[in-house]
């Protein structure tokens, strides 16, 4: 069976520290895997998406970046965080675009 | 662009009831419609998807429909329980789009 990790569950950092978030899939090969925030009173919001090693599309412009150096790995990265990039960021994977989307179980970020 | 809309935003239930949730898009050219379960920090859960040419699909104690040409679609459960209790998610595959595109959740309080 297939499984979604995403690492840390809960971090806390400094408005201009860097930060990097990490999705791992399991158990499936070559899934589309996606970057969601969601911020208080908001939807959903589509950050990154990715349909293979190395491509990586965005959404909306941002502070963010994000990459995917394996297969089944997607990291979400910034150099310098501000306040708004405070939210809960989750992790997603599909066997293909338009199929069920299987969710990780989030990271909580606070920006200070 | 795809706006996808859920009434109510709360609601609040004594148990045994049967409840409808709603959820509405402003593009009828969709790929599918899911509908996702979200518990309080946590990440999402699938729990029913519908093709564009399907009306219904069916899971347990849950029906949903859908209505491509009115751009409607609604999440019936019956026999509610407390376990019930969570933020229910409406999202689309818009047919132009690369992701889904979600509305900001229907919060469920099913009280014993």
């Amino acid at each position: 069976s297939q499984t979604i990790h995403q690492w840390p569950a809960t971090l806390v950092q400094p408005v201009g520290s860097p930060l990097s978030l990490e999705c791992t899939v399991e158990g499936t090969s070559n899934p589309n895997l996606y970057w969601y925030r969601q911020a208080a009173g908001r939807g959903l919001q589509l950050l990154f998406y990715s349909v293979g090693i190395g491509q990586i599309s965005s959404e909306v412009p941002q502070n963010l970046s994000a990459s995917r150096p394996q297969d089944r790995q997607f990291i979400l990265s910034s150099k310098k965080l501000l306040l708004s990039d405070s939210g809960f960021y989750l992790c997603a994977w599909s066997h293909a675009g338009t199929d069920t989307q299987y969710f990780g179980p989030g990271t909580r970020l606070t920006v200070l | 662009k795809q706006e996808v809309t859920q009434i109510p935003a709360a609601l609040s239930v004594p148990e045994g009831e049967n409840l409808v949730l709603n959820c509405s898009f402003t593009d009828s050219a969709i790929y599918n419609l899911q509908w996702f379960r979200q518990d309080p920090g946590k990440g999402l859960t699938s729990l029913l998807l519908i093709q564009s040419s399907q009306r219904e699909q069916t899971s347990g104690r849950l029906n949903a429909s859908l209505d491509k040409s009115s751009g409607r679609s609604t999440l019936y459960i019956a026999a509610s329980q407390p376990g019930d209790s969570a933020t229910y998610l409406c999202a689309v595959w818009a047919n132009s789009g690369y992701a889904l595109n979600f509305g900001k959740g229907t919060s469920l309080l099913v009280t014993p």
